[in-house]
């Protein structure tokens, strides 16, 4: 089945720890991002990749590092600098953003937690 | 940035109500959809729109892109159980530097008591 795999599902950080979220698509599309979602609040864009080896900021970027190495793979790195790391993360993907009508799909999410 | 207001923040109906929720923009949109999201899962798009003015059903939700462009409403028509879950509007710029960028609402959480 097409779609796009985030993993793990759960992950647990220590202080001063840096810890990487996988997001794997096999939609062959072009565009990704990640959001962080916190409890009563919306979808907030922490990075976005409209092709490999290109990717922007989006609002809340600091603490956060990303690659685009591969057009199927976006991973997320949540760096010690974040200082309130715990949150949902979730991972979208679309067909070239030049091509507006193309929503984005998301995954099912990685619950990231402080030890 | 861009505001997004998407109201209300929650509802608690009986099952078989309709539902109406809403969001509203300070800024034009060229795209709006609407996304159901369940626990400790992503959201789901449920509706995508991309003309104002234009009116989209899909089973028992109606969505309609505002005129002005920067609004649009979900309805939900004789509801049940598994409509239970948060709903997210978003907007989407076509053109600069936002290109393909999503601004999301703060959710509608729906509790439908049967």
């Amino acid at each position: 089945d097409g779609g796009i795999t985030q993993s793990p599902k759960y992950l647990f950080r220590k202080e001063g720890q840096n810890v990487t979220l996988s997001c794997e698509q096999n939609l062959n599309h072009d565009a990704m991002y990640w959001y962080r979602q916190d409890p009563g609040q919306g979808l907030r864009l922490i990075y976005y990749s409209q092709i490999v080896n290109d990717f922007q900021k989006g609002d809340i970027a600091e603490g956060y590092s990303v690659s685009r190495e591969k057009k199927e793979s976006f991973p997320l790195t949540v760096t010690s600098a974040q200082k309130n790391p715990t949150a949902f993360y979730l991972c979208a993907s679309s067909m070239a953003p030049d091509r507006v009508n193309q929503p984005q799909h998301f995954g099912d999410g990685t619950r990231l937690s402080i030890l | 940035g861009q505001q997004l207001n998407q109201s209300p923040q929650s509802m608690f109906i009986q099952e078989g109500e309709d539902v109406s929720m809403n969001c509203t923009s300070s800024s034009i949109f060229n795209t709006w959809l609407w996304y159901k999201q369940d626990p400790g899962e992503g959201p789901v798009l449920l509706i995508a729109l991309y003309k104002a003015g234009e009116l989209t059903s899909n089973g028992r939700l109606t969505a309609q892109f505002g005129i002005t462009r920067k609004d649009s409403f979900l309805n939900i028509s004789a509801s049940i159980p598994s409509d239970v879950g948060i709903y997210f509007c978003a907007g989407r710029n076509a053109g600069g530097t936002s290109y393909g960028k999503l601004t999301f609402g703060q959710g509608t959480i729906l509790t439908v008591h049967p």
